[in-house]
């Protein structure tokens, strides 16, 4: 039973197009991040919701934004997709900040034509 | 950031052998998280630590708090097919709240 749900898991978008990646959860976790992955990397942090507040990573690029309309669901948007852009984008949850285990949904892989 | 160094970066081995790999930071962590993550799909939580000195097992999979709190140890035995994928660390300390940081990954490949 999936805990974390990611949709679509595939997307393709053409450069500049606005896009849309969500993320749900049922695990009734107070905290939902989103990573960005590009090839034989790491996951990046870009942002984090703990409940209704949403922090910013530094060095996260303006075009991306993210919306949490409840506990369940968080989206991931990116205004102006680039080809830098494309990559496997990756949503988590926590059950808390801290020291809480981050639970991934299976990715969305964005390209950008 | 916080800097973790991972290593080996990949490894080759027969189906049987055991593997260890490990994960470095310059700073004192206060909790070590392993996943394992196959192509295409998300990372999946292995094992997780909140102790210097703790050592935790998964079935084959066996991970440990260094002592120093600057380090990781994951150790798989016994590795079949299954176990191919690239392995990450991530560690976290209080000074940057709740961001978890990742080491580079270890790639995996069993030989049969």
């Amino acid at each position: 039973d999936a805990m974390v749900i990611q949709n679509p898991r595939y997307q393709v978008t053409q450069f500049g197009k606005p896009v849309t990646l969500s993320c749900s959860q049922t695990l009734n976790h107070n905290v939902m991040y989103w990573y960005q992955q590009k090839s034989s990397q790491a996951p990046k942090l870009l942002f984090h919701y703990y409940d209704k507040d949403f922090n910013n990573e530094a060095d996260t690029p303006d075009n991306f934004q993210s919306r949490r309309p409840n506990t369940s669901f968080c989206f991931l948007d990116i205004r102006s997709p680039g080809l830098g852009d494309a990559a496997m984008y990756l949503c988590a949850t926590s059950r808390a900040q801290g020291t809480y285990e981050q639970y991934f949904g299976p990715g969305t892989r964005l390209t950008v034509t | 950031g916080q800097q973790l160094n991972q290593s080996p970066q990949s490894m080759f081995i027969q189906e049987g052998e055991d593997v260890s790999m490990n994960c470095t930071s310059s700073s004192i962590f206060n909790t070590w998280l392993w996943y394992k993550q196959d192509p295409g799909e998300g990372p999946v939580l292995l094992i997780a630590l909140y102790k210097a000195g703790e050592l935790t097992s998964n079935g084959r999979l066996t991970a440990q708090f260094g002592i120093t709190r600057k380090d990781s140890f994951l150790n798989i035995s016994a590795s079949i097919p299954s176990d191919v994928g690239i392995y990450f660390c991530a560690g976290q300390t209080y000074d940057t709240g709740n961001q978890f940081y990742f080491g580079t990954g270890t790639s995996l490949t069993v030989i049969p």
